[in-house]
């Protein structure tokens, strides 16, 4: 069983359009997060999760909205695609109480905005 | 200033050499600490976890942490080709409402 699970894994969407990416964790983890990873391999926080909760919102442009139906799924968003959203999107969870803590990555999703 | 900033590489290796990768951080109240691996096109993998002063070895790895100086550092002994991945720092801070924050990676490649 994958423990943090991404779909879709591509991506390729016009301009303008509106998409959305899903997660999924099997770990029981109270904590989610969306990171970004662009060309130079820098991983940017953009949210985080805690039990359902919003705790981090890394000024990311209010077309990206996260959302969270229980703590086991956090799913991004996207409205308005533009061409500077190309990148990889990770999903990644941590066990969220306390310190002494790792985080699972899911597979990453690749969007290519053309 | 980045919140967590590694030496930016890339950095080349002749196999069965030590690797050294460092990285800083600027919460002096951070308390966890991770080296991840990254292949290209995978995801971050985790080799490395400390939290108290000193050294962790686990095989090949050694990570050294030094709070008062905010420093984190990996060393890779007897590099093989297959080390040849992005190294990602990654701190962990706001007990409560945790941050995992990541540094900007340190490309390495072992020739062989």
């Amino acid at each position: 069983d994958t423990a943090v699970s991404q779909t879709p894994k591509y991506l390729v969407t016009q301009m303008g359009n509106d998409k959305s990416i899903k997660c999924e964790q099997n770990l029981g983890h109270d904590t989610m997060y969306w990171y970004k990873q662009d060309s130079k391999k820098f991983l940017k926080i953009m949210f985080s999760y805690n039990n359902k909760e919003l705790i981090i919102n890394e000024t990311v442009p209010n077309r990206f909205s996260p959302k969270s139906p229980d703590k086991a799924h956090l799913n991004l968003h996207i409205n308005s695609l533009e061409l500077g959203d190309s990148a990889v999107y990770f999903c990644a969870s941590t066990l969220g109480q306390g310190w002494y803590t790792e985080a699972f990555f899911g597979q990453g999703t690749r969007l290519t905005v053309v | 200033q980045k919140e967590v900033e590694q030496n930016s590489g890339p950095l080349s290796v002749p196999e069965g050499a030590i690797a050294s990768l460092n990285c800083t951080y600027s919460d002096r109240g951070s308390q966890s600490f991770f080296w991840y691996r990254q292949y290209s096109g995978k995801s971050p993998e985790l080799i490395m976890s400390i939290y108290s002063n000193g050294d962790k070895e686990d095989g090949r790895f050694t990570a050294q942490l030094n709070k008062a100086s905010q420093y984190v550092s990996l060393l890779i002994r007897d590099s093989q080709p297959s080390d040849s991945a992005t190294y990602l720092c990654a701190v962990l801070s706001n007990f409560g409402n945790e941050k995992l924050t990541f540094g900007t990676g340190t490309r390495l490649t072992i020739i062989p």
